[in-house]
């Protein structure tokens, strides 16, 4: 693995069914993130953790919950998913959470609810 | 007003041309520039962060205006590989990312 890698790469997904996607990465970065990208919208921020075992709510976190067990992995669950969580799903990381630290992105999971 | 704005364009631009496209911003305290580039259906990936004084990267220029709050980004001598969305990201006082909805550039032989 080189930098991070994401699970599913796509997936169309009744509404209503519990779904989680997968974040690992292999930097060893304290700090992880979770966007979803919209046509004409800029990414959002759904959830953030500083560091494992701490995690943090974004500009949309609604519908979502996340888990920093260790450095590595930074899952997000759609607990019961709708038609408005159709997205891009971009799970990152930086090396810290302060200023001027770069973010890293994986490839991304395109997410149909239907 | 959004936090973050730009053009969505697209932009199309002859190869070789120099193109800029501007960036506004709403919170006066924010810290931290960067420019990302985004290709089709891919991951941003860094462009340049953007400092007080200004910053070369070879064909890239940014700049910073924190008077009338906005970033630019100028491309010189573009080639067909400059084709791809440029998104404006500034870095709040809680180390978050806001993001522009991005800039579309097309290079055109």
């Amino acid at each position: 693995i080189a930098g991070i890698t994401q699970a599913p790469t796509s997936q169309i997904l009744a509404a209503g069914r519990r779904m989680t996607l997968r974040c690992t990465q292999d930097m060893r970065h304290n700090a992880m993130y979770w966007y979803r990208q919209d046509l004409g919208l800029g990414l959002r921020l759904i959830h953030y953790s500083n560091t494992a075992g701490t995690t943090g709510k974004g500009e949309v976190p609604d519908g979502y919950s996340v888990s920093r067990a260790n450095t590595d992995d930074f899952p997000l669950t759609l607990a019961s998913a709708v038609p408005s969580q159709t997205s891009v799903y971009f799970c990152a990381s930086s090396e810290w959470m302060g200023q001027g630290y770069e973010q890293y992105f994986g490839p991304g999971t395109r997410l149909t609810v239907t | 007003r959004k936090e973050v704005e730009q053009d969505p364009g697209p932009f199309n631009v002859p190869e070789g041309a120099t193109v800029a496209f501007n960036c506004t911003y709403s919170n006066s305290a924010s810290q931290s520039f960067f420019w990302y580039r985004q290709d089709c259906r891919k991951e941003p990936k860094l462009l340049m962060s953007v400092y007080s004084s200004g910053n070369e990267d070879g064909r890239f220029t940014a700049q910073l205006n924190r008077a009338s709050q906005y970033i630019s980004l100028l491309i010189r001598d573009s080639k067909l590989s400059d084709s791809a969305t440029y998104l404006c990201v500034v870095k709040d006082s809680n180390y978050q990312l806001i993001w522009g909805a991005g800039t579309k550039l097309i290079i055109k032989p």
